[in-house]
Parts: C-alpha cells; sequence; structure tokens
C-alpha cells in the first residue's frame, strides 16, 4: 500500500512569490491534513480537508489556502511569501481511528 | 485550552541505557494519545495509540503507558538506530479530530 507521496521534496523561492504543494494520501483515505513545521513552533496546523472541502482550519493567515480535488489529491498554496515561511510543510492522511499518517514533507526556503 | 507538553527536550543515552520520555496532557476530554517517531528531515512516522487509563502498548525497545495526567514512552536498552525526535500528540471529544502535537523529545543514542 503506497504511503502519503509530497511534491516537490525540496524547494527555493525568493519573498513574494507564491508556491503550490501537493499531496496524494493513502488510497482510501479521504481526509487530508496540511502542517507547517519550524524548529521554534513545533508543528502548527494548517488546515484539513474531507471530501473536497475544508473541515478544519489553523491560526494562519489568509495568505495560507488549499483545495482537495475529487480523487483525495490536495494541494496547498501560499501567496505572496515571508522569510518566515520557510518550514517543512508535511501532509498527513488520517485513519477513521485518528492515526495520523505523514509525508517526507515539502522543505521551503525563502529567500 | 488544551496542552501538551513533552520533557526532556532533549536526551542522551548510552547504547542499553534505558530511559523513558514523558508527556503530559491538559485537555476537557481524551479521546486518544498517539506517539510519533520523526528522522531529521522526513515525516513523523506513527507508533502508538493509547486511549484510556491503564493502557499499554508495545513495539520493539518501545512500551508506550498512560495516566490520566500523561504519557510515558519507555525505550529499553536503546540502541543509536532508535535516536530521533518523538512526539506525542493529543486528540481530545468533542469539536474537531485535529490533534495537538507536543514540541517532541529529541533523543541521541551514542554507540
Amino acid at each position: 500500500k503506497a504511503g502519503v507521496t509530497q511534491t516537490p521534496r525540496y524547494l527555493i523561492k525568493t519573498r513574494g512569490q507564491q508556491v503550490t504543494l501537493s499531496c496524494s494520501p493513502i488510497s482510501g483515505h479521504r481526509s487530508v491534513s496540511w502542517y507547517q513545521q519550524t524548529p521554534g513552533q513545533g508543528l502548527q496546523f494548517l488546515f484539513e480537508y474531507f471530501s473536497e472541502t475544508q473541515r478544519n482550519k489553523g491560526n494562519f493567515p489568509g495568505r495560507f489556502s488549499g483545495r482537495q480535488f475529487s480523487n483525495s489529491r490536495s494541494e496547498m498554496n501560499v501567496s505572496t511569501l515571508e522569510l518566515g515561511d520557510s518550514a517543512l510543510y508535511l501532509c498527513a492522511s488520517r485513519q477513521n481511528t485518528g492515526e495520523l499518517f505523514f509525508g517526507e514533507g515539502s522543505r521551503l526556503t525563502v529567500l | 485550552e488544551d496542552q501538551v507538553t513533552q520533557s526532556p527536550e532533549a536526551l542522551r543515552l548510552q547504547e542499553g541505557e534505558s530511559s523513558s520520555l514523558n508527556c503530559s496532557y491538559t485537555v476537557s476530554g481524551l479521546r486518544g494519545l498517539f506517539w510519533y517517531r520523526q528522522d531529521p528531515g522526513k515525516g513523523p512516522e506513527f507508533l502508538f495509540t493509547l486511549y484510556s487509563a491503564g493502557e499499554e502498548k508495545e513495539k520493539e525497545r518501545l512500551k508506550a503507558t498512560l495516566t490520566k495526567k500523561e504519557s510515558f514512552l519507555h525505550i529499553t536498552a536503546p540502541k543509536p538506530e532508535d535516536s530521533a525526535t518523538y512526539l506525542c500528540a493529543v486528540q481530545t471529544t468533542g469539536g474537531s479530530y485535529i490533534p495537538t502535537f507536543g514540541r517532541g523529545t529529541s533523543l541521541i543514542v551514542h554507540p
């Protein structure tokens, strides 16, 4: 059974640009969550999608957005990048029992 | 507000030196407590779920236990390959299914 796949694994952007990250969940999992991980803040919840609908949202500005497609694949977008957006962005699909299965992450560096 | 605190922040052990990591939590009602292992530059990997006080789960050299206020991850005779950051997360009853993560314990096992 394939795990959670995230692309790209690494990317470098400059301030003011935008970025789109992609996530394919485990087959059969309909819930996809996105997290931001930094050394200073740890794992911070961004949002969760279920059956193409945003079900929960964390405390991030509107520059952070996402969507989910009918095949459960999800994308997140960050517009007008800031230096502080440099982080590891993790996608996770969730089982009905609550366990999260994470991808390897997308490492974003903003210069 | 739900809170999850992990201690110590960092732990160095010699190979074979057993120890325990702590995760204390303050929540309105516990649905489940999860332990994850995270290797550098990778996404967290699910280890255990605990649901009620007194419950224990084991996997190789790891054993997780749960009380009404905290969970312990006991590491017996660790090996260098056990070096990683161990994350604890709690999921509460009522409201969303979004777990709250602790900041993690960074474990280094020296040969």
